[in-house]
C-alpha cells in the first residue's frame, strides 16, 4: 500500500521558523516533492529531494532520509503569505506521484 | 514557456448528467499528463495519468474516464455524474526537460454535483 502522513494543521508566528514533517511508506521511491497550495488555488512546486540530505532554496529548505522514510520542509522568517497547505508527495515510479493529505499552516502576527 | 489551460473554471451539474473537462498544455511536447481530484480540505487523489497519446492509466475504479486524443490534450469524462463526484479537479503535466518530474498544475475546475 501507499501511505504518506503529515500533521493536519500547524500554527506559527510571523518571523519564526516552522518545520513540517512527512513520513512515507510506499511501494516505490524515485523522489519526494513538496508543494504549496493556497486556499482555492492549484498547488505550486517548492522542492524535490532524491538523495539524503538538505536542499536549501531561499527561505525554504527540504530534508530527506530515505532509510527512515522521512522528510521535512523548513520555512524560515515566516511571512503572512506563507499561510497555505503544504503537500508532501512521493514519486513512486512510472511517472506516478502519490500525495499526502497536506498540512495547513496558519501564520499569525 | 509552458502553459496549462483548464476549463471551465466552475461547473454545477445535476446528478446523472454527463461531464467533460478539458486540459491543454502549450510550449512542451510529449508531456506526462495527470488528472487529480481534491475533496474539500483533503489531499490530491490521482485519478488518471498518461505518458503518451492513447495511453491512459486509471488509478481509481469509478464512473470517470479519461482520453488523450492529442499529445497535449487530456479530457476527463463521465456519462452519469454522482453526488460524490463533486470536488476540485486539477490537471497537471510533467516532463524530464527540467531535470526532475515536478508537476505543473492548471488552475482547476470546481465541480458541484447537485
Amino acid at each position: 500500500g501507499q501511505n504518506i502522513d503529515q500533521p493536519t494543521e500547524m500554527t506559527a508566528t510571523e518571523g519564526a521558523i516552522v518545520q513540517i514533517n512527512c513520513t512515507y511508506q510506499t511501494s516505490g521511491f524515485n523522489g519526494l516533492f513538496w508543494y504549496q497550495q493556497h486556499a482555492g488555488e492549484a498547488p505550486t512546486f517548492l522542492s524535490y529531494n532524491v538523495l539524503d540530505g538538505l536542499e536549501e532554496k531561499g527561505r525554504f529548505s527540504s530534508f530527506l532520509s530515505r532509510s527512515k522514510g522521512y522528510s521535512y520542509l523548513l520555512l524560515k522568517e515566516l511571512q503572512m503569505k506563507d499561510s497555505a497547505s503544504y503537500l508532501c508527495a512521493v514519486e513512486v515510479g512510472g511517472f506516478k506521484t502519490i500525495f499526502g493529505a497536506g498540512t495547513r499552516l496558519f501564520v499569525k502576527a | 514557456s509552458q502553459t496549462i489551460h483548464q476549463w471551465p473554471a466552475t461547473l454545477v451539474q445535476p446528478v446523472g448528467s454527463p461531464l467533460s473537462l478539458e486540459c491543454t498544455v502549450e510550449g512542451t511536447s510529449n508531456p506526462n499528463l495527470y488528472w487529480y481530484r481534491q475533496a474539500a480540505g483533503r489531499g490530491l487523489q490521482l485519478l488518471f495519468y498518461s505518458v503518451g497519446i492513447g495511453q491512459i492509466s486509471s488509478e481509481v475504479p469509478q464512473n470517470l474516464s479519461a482520453s488523450r486524443p492529442q499529445d497535449r490534450q487530456f479530457i476527463l469524462s463521465s456519462k452519469k455524474l454522482l453526488l460524490s463526484d463533486s470536488g476540485f479537479y486539477l490537471c497537471a503535466w510533467s516532463g524530464l526537460a527540467y531535470g526532475t518530474y515536478e508537476q505543473y498544475f492548471g488552475p482547476g475546475t470546481r465541480l458541484t454535483v447537485t
